[in-house]
């Protein structure tokens, strides 16, 4: 969705390493989520956050750490990288939903490949 | 946190009606049930969503029935491009997971 963008879309980086993935939304949602997925594996949360002063932690946020900078900006840093944050980096936005529950929005997407 | 079960890879033929089912047997009442389809190297993408019953759009259809225990997503005549990875997904707010998904596999 290209209201949902991500940079960069691709990373080479080495142990150790800080690096930081950005996220920007043009949605005017409230709500931003970082997830990673592994491959042939299904998508697992890292950080949410509901709002500017809201973030929370999902199922796998060791390693990692947020910035919401704005509500159009989350950023997903990786303090100090290891091969096995070797991944494929997801943001969402989604907004509070009048009825029902949120539908999340994708960005593209960020490879990242740790050495 | 309502846990999901799903087929792990299903395979199909253009033209068929596929129906992928998903488990949750421990739903709970204020929980809905939402469908993510994902192609390869993008990320998902909204298909469906519903509480109860049968809800339609002009991409699927989903079927809950009364006790809400499953739910089944029906891809009406299916094409080579609905070879993609399909999650279902249950819970309110800030509580849903996404599984392992299903594979579809679309065959000519």
């Amino acid at each position: 969705d290209a209201d949902v963008t991500q940079t960069p879309r691709n990373r080479i980086t080495k142990t150790g390493k800080r690096i930081m993935l950005e996220c920007s939304q043009t949605k005017g949602h409230d709500r931003m989520y970082w997830y990673r997925q592994d491959p042939g594996l299904g998508l697992q949360l890292i950080y949410y956050s509901f709002d500017v002063k809201d973030i929370n932690k999902g199922e796998i946020s060791d390693g990692y750490s947020v910035s919401r900078q704005a509500q159009a900006k989350f950023s997903l840093s990786l303090e100090s990288a290891i091969p096995n944050q070797t991944a494929l980096y997801f943001c969402a936005t989604s907004d509070s939903p009048k009825s029902g529950v949120e539908t999340q929005y994708f960005g593209p997407g960020t490879r990242l490949l740790v050495l | 946190l309502a846990k999901t079960t799903q087929p792990i890879s299903m395979d199909s033929y253009e033209g068929q009606e596929v129906n992928i089912t998903c488990s949750h047997n421990n739903i709970a009442t204020n929980d809905y049930i939402t469908w993510y389809q994902q192609f390869p190297s993008q990320g998902p993408r909204f298909i469906i969503q519903g509480y109860k019953t049968k809800v339609t759009n002009e991409v699927a259809s989903l079927f809950i029935p009364a006790d809400r225990k499953s739910s089944t997503l029906s891809l009406p005549r299916v094409s080579l491009s609905d070879t993609a990875v399909y999650y279902c997904l249950v819970g309110d707010l800030g509580d849903m997971r996404f599984g392992a998904g299903t594979r579809l596999t679309v065959k000519p």
